[in-house]
């Protein structure tokens, strides 16, 4: 079984500053790691995965995440943020193995509020 | 291409009715997954199915059902409704490739049970 722990529920920042976002995750099995971003009344949109290769992703807004092994973490960061960044963030894992289907196990989710 | 589409997209119904919820994967995914999302609860995987076969189960109750069709939609249905099933229901379309494991979601169907 896999859970995660996003360690933030909120994270106020104000416009132009820099912003992680931590994820910490626990599975018996390897696991690919996602991240995905929900805007009010809408659905989830990914932002950016881990699935191999190099440990540090990076999205087209800016975005980019770590993926620490030995820390099982996978935190996001983003050097300078926007008011549109506002929206709730969730980390997301899943098993690695061919076999494990499709089953995502979600954080609690980060509430990232920007500040003018 | 179009992406996932949920039908209805806002639902309210009364405890001890049942309910059924539709979506509609991009077009050549054959892997829908559905989610329940709560304040208290967060988001929680219900259900996967792959070419019209269950794949993975989460922790519900047998209230909670679905199936696939041979053109991938999907549906699921909420038996005897409870206040507690009020959430926001989300579903997930995947090509299920070995290198990609991306789920694309819908918009969402919120159910109210008063």
């Amino acid at each position: 079984a896999q859970s995660v722990t996003q360690l933030d529920s909120q994270v106020p920042v104000f416009e132009e500053a820099p912003v992680e976002l931590r994820c910490n995750y626990s599975s018996s099995v390897s696991v690919y790691l996602f991240w995905y971003v929900q805007y009010p009344n809408q659905g989830l949109q990914l932002l950016l995965k881990y699935l191999s290769g190099s440990t540090l992703v990076e999205s087209i807004n800016g975005f980019e995440a770590e993926f620490n092994k030995s820390q099982t973490s996978f935190h996001l960061r983003k050097p300078s943020v926007h008011i549109s960044d506002t929206a709730e963030y969730f980390c997301a894992v899943t098993p690695n193995r061919g076999d494990a289907g499709n089953m995502l196990t979600f954080g609690g989710g980060t509430r990232l509020m920007v500040k003018p | 291409k179009a992406g996932v589409t949920q039908t209805p997209r806002y639902l309210i119904k009364t405890r001890g009715q049942q309910v059924t919820l539709s979506c509609s994967p991009i077009s050549g995914h054959r892997s829908v997954s559905w989610y329940q999302q709560t304040p208290g609860q967060g988001l929680q995987f219900l259900f996967e199915y792959f070419s019209e076969t269950q794949r993975n189960k989460g922790n519900f109750p047998g209230r909670f059902s679905g199936r696939q069709f041979s053109n991938s939609r999907s549906e699921m249905n909420v038996s005897t409704l409870e206040l507690g099933d009020s959430a926001l229901y989300l579903c997930a379309s995947s090509s299920f490739g070995p290198s990609t494991r991306e789920q694309f979601f819908g918009p969402g169907t919120r159910l109210t049970v008063l």
